[in-house]
C-alpha cells in the first residue's frame, strides 16, 4: 500500500533553512509526480508546489518561489523540500502528496510535519 | 491567484443531504474540469474524496457526488452521518501549472 511518510520539522529562527524529507513506498515513485501542501495551525490548505513525474519540472506558489526548492533522491525514494529565507507566515504543517496522474489532484498524504518559524 | 470561495460553515440533520459550493472565476474553474474535494477530520491528513469533478476514488462512498455549474463545483453528501462531520476542502487547477484551495468548509451533522 502507498505510504508516505514526512520528517524534519521543527522550529528555525526566521531566515534560517530548514529541509523537508518524504519517504515514500508502495508505488513506482518515477511514474508519478508530486506535490506539497501545508496547513498554518488553525487555517486552511495551501499548495505549495509540485514536482512532476520526470523530476525535472517544477511548479510553486508565488509566495514561495525563489525561496523553496522540490527535489527527490530515486535511489532512496525520497521527496525534498528546501526551504530557505524562512519567515513567520511559513509555519505550517506540511504534507507530501501524490499526484494523481492528469488529475492535478493528491490521491494520497502523509500524517505530515510540522515547522515552526519563531525567534 | 486568490483562494476558491467555500461557505465558512455548513450543517444538516442525519439522513438529509447537503452541499458545499465552491466558487471561482471563467480562469479558473470555468476553464478546467480539475476540481477535487478532500475530507479532513480535525489533527488528521486530508482525504480525496473527488476528483475531476465529479469522480471518486475507490474506496470513497456513492454517498459523496461532485458536479460544477459555470464557475461553481459543488459537493453534495446525502444521507448524511455523523462520522461525515469535517472539514471540506475544494481545489483547482487555475492554470499556469498551479492548484488553488478553498478556504475549506465545517459541516456539522446535528
Amino acid at each position: 500500500q502507498v505510504q508516505l511518510v514526512e520528517s524534519g520539522g521543527g522550529v528555525v529562527q526566521p531566515g534560517g533553512s530548514l529541509r523537508l524529507s518524504c519517504a515514500a513506498s508502495g508505488f513506482t515513485f518515477t511514474n508519478f509526480g508530486m506535490h506539497w501542501v501545508r496547513q498554518a495551525p488553525g487555517k486552511g490548505l495551501e499548495w505549495v508546489g509540485h514536482i512532476r513525474y520526470e523530476g525535472i519540472t517544477k511548479y510553486y506558489v508565488d509566495s514561495v518561489k525563489g525561496r523553496f526548492t522540490i527535489s527527490r533522491d530515486i535511489s532512496q525514494n525520497t521527496l525534498y523540500l528546501q526551504m530557505n529565507s524562512l519567515r513567520p507566515e511559513d509555519t505550517a504543517v506540511y504534507f507530501c502528496t501524490k499526484d494523481l496522474s492528469g488529475t492535478w489532484a493528491s490521491e494520497y498524504w502523509g500524517q505530515g510535519t510540522l515547522v515552526t518559524v519563531s525567534s | 491567484q486568490s483562494a476558491l470561495t467555500q461557505p465558512a460553515s455548513v450543517s444538516g440533520s442525519p439522513g438529509q443531504s447537503i452541499t458545499i459550493s465552491c466558487t471561482g472565476t471563467s480562469s479558473d474553474v470555468g476553464s478546467y474540469n480539475l476540481v477535487s474535494w478532500y475530507q479532513q477530520y480535525p489533527g488528521k491528513a486530508p482525504k480525496l474524496m473527488i476528483y475531476d469533478v465529479t469522480k471518486r476514488p475507490s474506496g470513497v462512498s456513492n454517498r459523496f457526488s461532485g458536479s460544477k455549474s459555470g464557475n461553481t463545483a459543488s459537493l453534495t453528501i446525502s444521507g448524511l452521518q455523523a462520522d461525515d462531520e469535517a472539514d471540506y476542502y475544494c481545489c483547482s487547477y487555475v492554470g499556469r501549472n498551479l492548484v488553488v484551495f478553498g478556504g475549506g468548509t465545517q459541516l456539522t451533522v446535528l
